[in-house]
């Protein structure tokens, strides 16, 4: 049972648009939302995160929406660019769970046409 | 340089063979975990250990082994046991930071079976 659903799969943008990946989630013991970003060949590394208390969280051309109530969080990359291309992962955590696990998305795999 | 790393980058096995691969990280994270990768899987997780002489299974443990003898070291055995083991493998620790989880990835090994 996937615990955060992430869509889509894969996504194709041009230079410039703006990438917008979704996931959301059930389970309300989540309360830490972090986004990984994986180059073919590499392991994932963190991209941004984001905690419920705040709705949206900005660093440079990323950004993460969060809406509480409807159990979602999505990325959006804004001025993409075709060093973006790559591989994103949702995650989230569970309240009082320091050293525990992160549950995955499936991934995006997003091109980024020049 | 502190990380991760994993070896071999590459790995062939035989049909019947176990094979073992490394994991070795220099972040003094006391959590650390094993996933495999498939494309439109995302990323599944094997085991992890939240402290040394102690693991736990993941979602998908069946056909694998692991030890965790040292805090710096978890190697995964991948058994004859599982039968579709070619895959990519990663991995990670895990580091808490008051209100913040970050998982550190290791570069990966992608195991074929030939």
């Amino acid at each position: 049972q996937q615990q955060v659903k992430q869509s889509p799969q894969s996504l194709i943008v041009q230079k410039g648009g703006i990438s917008i990946i979704n996931c959301a989630y059930e389970n309300t013991a989540f309360d830490y939302f972090p986004w990984y970003q994986q180059f073919p060949g590499k392991g994932p590394a963190l991209l941004i995160a984001i905690r419920p208390d705040v709705s949206e969280k900005k660093e440079g051309r990323f950004t993460i929406s969060f809406n509480k109530s409807a159990k979602q969080f999505s990325l959006h990359i804004m001025d993409s660019q075709p060093g973006d291309s790559a591989t994103y992962f949702c995650a989230a955590r569970r309240r009082g769970s320091t050293l525990g696990r992160l549950y995955f998305g499936r991934g995006t795999q997003l091109t980024v046409w020049p | 340089d502190g990380g991760i790393t994993q070896s071999p980058k590459y790995l062939f096995r035989k049909e019947g063979q176990n094979v073992t691969l490394s994991c070795e990280q220099n972040l003094n994270h006391d959590a650390m975990y094993w996933y495999r990768q498939d494309p439109g899987q995302g990323l599944r997780l094997i085991y992890y250990s939240q402290i040394v002489n102690d693991f736990q299974k993941g979602d998908i443990a069946e056909g694998y082994s692991v030890s965790r003898e040292k805090k710096e070291s978890f190697p995964l055995t991948v058994t004859s046991a599982q039968k579709n083991p070619t895959a990519f493998y990663l991995c990670a620790t895990l580091n808490y930071r008051g209100l913040l989880t970050e998982a550190f990835f290791g570069q990966g090994t992608r195991l074929t079976v030939v």
